[in-house]
């Protein structure tokens, strides 16, 4: 079975522009969650997708939004870049259908996204 | 807000010691734990949990010892092996909620 995939690897922008992240979640798999690793900060939880839904909400601006697709693949984007959103993000897909989906996460290689 | 801290950015071992790594967490709700291993390059990969009505898992070299009142936890890798060597993140669950701690980097020398 494929693991999670997410396009692209690398990313370069510059501030102000907005960027488009893309995972592939593992077939099956219904629920799809971002996150933000930075160094010192950890993982932060930035929302989860079940069913085309969000389901679950972090704590982050209203710059980053997602969607999920009917195919269960999901984006992430990110308005008007900050210095400070350079980052690795990840996604983890899960079977989704329990409240205890994070016990089930399988994580993607990560999106490394650079601010300039 | 770091309900999930991992106090020791880095720590370093002679092969075939023992590593302890060491993770608290302040909201009483967690009652799922997991430890995940992360290479440069790749994202975190799973590694060993321990439900809260339990306080010790073991798989092979690893064991994770859960002290619910204090409200931490450990991950105990024997013998370290060179290959060991990653970031280990910490996270706990709750219903609806998963909360990460910033991460071990381990270095098992030869």
């Amino acid at each position: 079975k494929a693991g999670v995939t997410q396009t692209p690897r690398y990313l370069i922008k510059t501030r102000g522009q907005q960027v488009t992240l893309s995972c592939s979640p593992i077939s099956g798999h219904r629920s799809v969650s971002w996150y933000q690793q930075t160094p010192g900060q950890g993982l932060q939880f930035l929302f989860e997708y079940f069913s085309e839904t969000q389901r679950n909400k972090g704590n982050f601006p209203g710059r980053f939004s997602g969607r999920q697709f009917s195919n269960s693949r999901s984006e992430m984007n990110v308005s008007t870049l900050e210095l400070g959103d350079s980052a690795l993000y990840l996604c983890a897909s899960s079977p989704g259908a329990s409240g205890r989906s994070y016990n089930e996460q399988f994580f993607g290689p990560g999106t490394r996204l650079t601010v300039l | 807000d770091q309900q999930v801290k991992q106090n020791s950015p880095s720590l370093s071992v002679q092969e075939g010691r023992i590593s302890i790594l060491n993770c608290d967490y302040t909201n009483s709700m967690f009652d799922y734990f997991l430890w995940y291993k992360k290479y440069p390059a790749e994202g975190p990969t799973f590694l060993i949990s321990i439900s809260s009505i339990k306080d010790k898992n073991e798989d092979g070299r690893f064991t994770v010892f859960l002290n619910k009142s204090a409200k931490h936890l450990s991950l105990h890798i024997v013998p370290s092996q060179p290959g060991d060597s990653a970031v280990y993140f910490c996270a706990a669950s709750a219903h609806n909620d998963m909360r990460f701690g910033a991460g071990t980097r381990l270095t098992v020398k030869p």
